[in-house]
């Protein structure tokens, strides 16, 4: 079954801790993952797909194929990172997104 | 470029009424999904049409929801006769033939709640 796991429905690090957001999946074969993001009052927005292998805002993502996972990662999270972040798959070149619970970013100063 | 268009951004109806929420896709963008995310839990696939035809409906409820896209242009989501599960933030995603999840752009959404 095609699944994906967030287990942390929210998480609060002080303001220059490192963060760190977990993601699991499930997949036949092998899937595009992305991070999304939506910030408070704003539509929903790509933040990291794993096949570009870039660095936004500070943030990574790492894909592990042994640990079928792909978590999200910032050394030092600023109060502006708080947010709702959700994980998500696709088959390969596209199609309908299946996304993860979602996990609520709280950075307090 | 406009951005994905969905309307009205809030619905309160009572259990039992009909409820047509909108979205407008980015000009050019023959993919147009809708997902829903219940209270508490994950945003879920609805839809994805291309163009006019209806791609991959695996994800809709029941027969209560119809979703159309007419002209290949924009989509609406009828709700008929709504119920109290339906309540939720309908999202609406367009994006063009070939460009895989990287080319998603969402709307705000539409908050639905069915009392």
């Amino acid at each position: 079954a095609q699944r994906v796991t967030q287990p942390e429905k929210l998480l609060s690090v002080f303001k220059g801790a490192p963060v760190e957001l977990k993601c699991n999946y499930s997949y036949s074969g092998s899937p595009e993952l992305f991070w999304y993001v939506q910030y408070s009052r704003q539509r929903l927005q790509l933040l990291l797909r794993h096949i570009s292998r870039e660095s936004i805002k500070g943030f990574t993502a790492d894909l592990n194929k042994g640990e079928t996972s792909f978590h999200l990662k910032k050394p030092f999270a600023q109060e502006e990172d708080s947010a709702m972040y959700y994980c998500a798959l696709s088959r390969p070149r596209g199609g309908k997104l299946i996304f993860g619970q979602g996990t609520e970013l709280s950075v307090k100063p | 470029e406009a951005g994905v268009t969905q309307f009205p951004s809030h619905s309160v109806i009572e259990k039992g009424q009909t409820v047509t929420l909108r979205c407008d896709p980015i000009s050019g963008h023959d993919n147009l999904y809708w997902y829903r995310r219940v209270m508490g839990k994950e945003i879920k696939f609805l839809l994805h049409f291309v163009k006019e035809s209806k791609q991959d409906e695996s994800g809709m409820p029941n027969n209560r929801f119809l979703a159309e896209r007419t002209g290949g242009t924009y989509s609406t989501l009828k709700v008929q006769p709504a119920e109290l599960e339906d309540s939720g933030v309908y999202f609406c995603a367009s994006s063009q033939v070939g460009s895989g999840g990287y080319g998603y752009t969402f709307g705000s959404g539409t908050r639905l709640t069915v009392v």
